[in-house]
């Protein structure tokens, strides 16, 4: 079954404490993404990665790392987790960037972090 | 449940019902927008899309409207039933951007 997975779906920390939401498609995609949705504000893209090797910043990047050491990964890195990064975590996948494909969203990853 | 509900506008209709759901956008550049349909504890979901050069899409009981002039999109769900209950955002993305702008997003809720 084509999917993007994503683990934890539920995750609570504590302030400062690295922490690695790690996200895996298995479509051969090219073009994966991580976003954050809080109430009242949408989903915000924090990084995109075009293809191996290569990310960039979305619009809310500060705080977060990201890697693309294989094309089937994007695991999102919290160095030094904040009470403000406390969100609803999506990673998505597509063919290409989203002005010429659909993207698939993962199930979603719950962080608290105290 | 989520907390993503909170906060948004909802829309409020019957099983049967025909729904409209508006977005407005904020790049008059965008040339490329898109639906997606978000279920409780679910991930978004693509419905429809549409690009600029168009004004008007239909899919499978759904039909996308957009209005470049008062940068305005719409989505139209016909006969709405239960299980369109979601929530609805519209994204929009410019040519030669590699990323989307997600609209805040708008509640339906539809009664039996």
């Amino acid at each position: 079954e084509a999917q993007v997975t994503q683990n934890p779906r539920y995750l609570i920390t504590v302030t400062g404490k690295k922490l690695t939401v790690t996200c895996s498609q298995n479509m051969n995609h090219e073009y994966m993404s991580w976003y954050r949705q809080d109430p009242g504000l949408g989903l915000r893209q924090i990084y995109y990665s075009m293809n191996v090797e290569v990310t960039d910043k979305g619009d809310v990047p500060e705080g977060y790392k990201v890697s693309r050491k294989e094309k089937r990964n994007f695991p999102l890195i919290l160095e030094s987790p904040s009470p403000n990064q406390t969100s609803l975590y999506f990673c998505a996948s597509s063919v290409y960037p989203p002005n010429t494909d659909t993207q698939y969203f993962g199930p979603g990853t719950r962080l608290t972090v105290l | 449940g989520e907390s993503v509900g909170l906060h948004l506008p909802t829309l409020s209709v019957q099983e049967g019902d025909n729904s409209i759901i508006n977005c407005a956008y904020s790049n008059s550049a965008s040339d490329y927008f898109i639906w997606y349909k978000q279920e409780s504890g679910k991930g978004p979901q693509f419905i429809i899309d549409i690009r600029s050069n168009m004004d008007k899409r239909q899919g499978q009981r759904v039909t996308v409207l957009l209005n470049k002039t008062v940068k305005h999109l719409s989505l139209q769900i016909a006969a709405t039933q239960p299980g369109d209950s979601a929530v609805y955002f519209c994204a929009e993305n410019t040519a030669g951007y590699s990323t989307l702008t997600f609209g805040k997003g708008t509640m339906l809720l539809v009664s039996p």
